[in-house]
């Protein structure tokens, strides 16, 4: 079974530039998440799917950032415009619900640089 | 906000020699999870221990849980150079998950 990827692995953007950034949830997995690493410190929580629908964001730090996860597949995260506080490691999970304790999934990150 | 806290926030051992994090926690949890993650790469599940549940083993991994203390410790028996790594904990809430900062551990060969 694929497990859980995310693309790109690295991205290396300017101050002002926008970056999607796309995940790819195991099949069959109706929660997605989103998590943010900036260097050195915890892992954050930025917000979870339920299928299509945005179940909790409140992690987003602020309007420049847009998640979407059209059609319960794929979600896509946009940053725009990029600052270079935005830097860090994100993270994509996926799990499937079974009695309200999941292990999620998670995929290999991709770490963005904003320069 | 931030659920756990892992304690030391670095930790460095000889190999053979055993590890031992821990993880304070605020709320009532579902279960809290560990993870590991090695340098440049994604995060690996490691072992889930469920809120009714007070020790639970895995292979070299014993995980305890205090709920009444709100607190976790993972402990790495025999460690070994390949357990170097950053390793968080978890705790879930009915399907949302919180993370901590952290502990670096790096065990020396």
């Amino acid at each position: 079974e694929a497990g859980v990827t995310q693309f790109p692995s690295h991205s290396v953007i300017e101050k002002g530039q926008t970056v999607t950034l796309r995940c790819d949830p195991i099949s069959g997995h109706d929660n997605l998440y989103w998590y943010r690493r900036v260097m050195g410190k915890e892992i954050k929580f930025l917000l979870h799917f339920v299928k299509e629908s945005k179940q909790d964001e409140s992690g987003m730090p602020n309007n420049r950032f847009l998640a979407e996860r059209t059609g319960g597949t794929y979600s896509t995260l946009k940053v725009q415009p990029a600052e270079l506080e935005d830097s860090g490691v994100y993270f994509c999970a996926s799990s499937q619900v079974q009695g309200g304790v999941a292990e999620q999934f998670f995929g290999p990150g991709t770490r963005l640089t904003v320069l | 906000s931030q659920q756990g806290e892992e304690d030391p926030q670095a930790l460095s051992i000889q190999e053979g020699e055993n590890a031992t994090m821990n993880c304070s926690y605020k709320t009532s949890i579902n279960n809290l999870q560990w993870y590991r993650q090695n340098s440049g790469r994604g995060l690996v599940h490691l072992i889930l221990i469920r809120s009714n549940e007070r020790e639970k083993h895995s292979g070299r991994l014993r995980v305890t849980l205090d709920t009444s203390k709100k607190s976790s410790s993972l402990l790495i028996t025999a460690s070994r150079a390949a357990d170097t790594a950053s390793y968080f904990c978890a705790t879930v809430t009915f399907n949302d998950m919180r993370f901590g900062a952290g502990t670096r551990l790096t065990v020396k060969p």
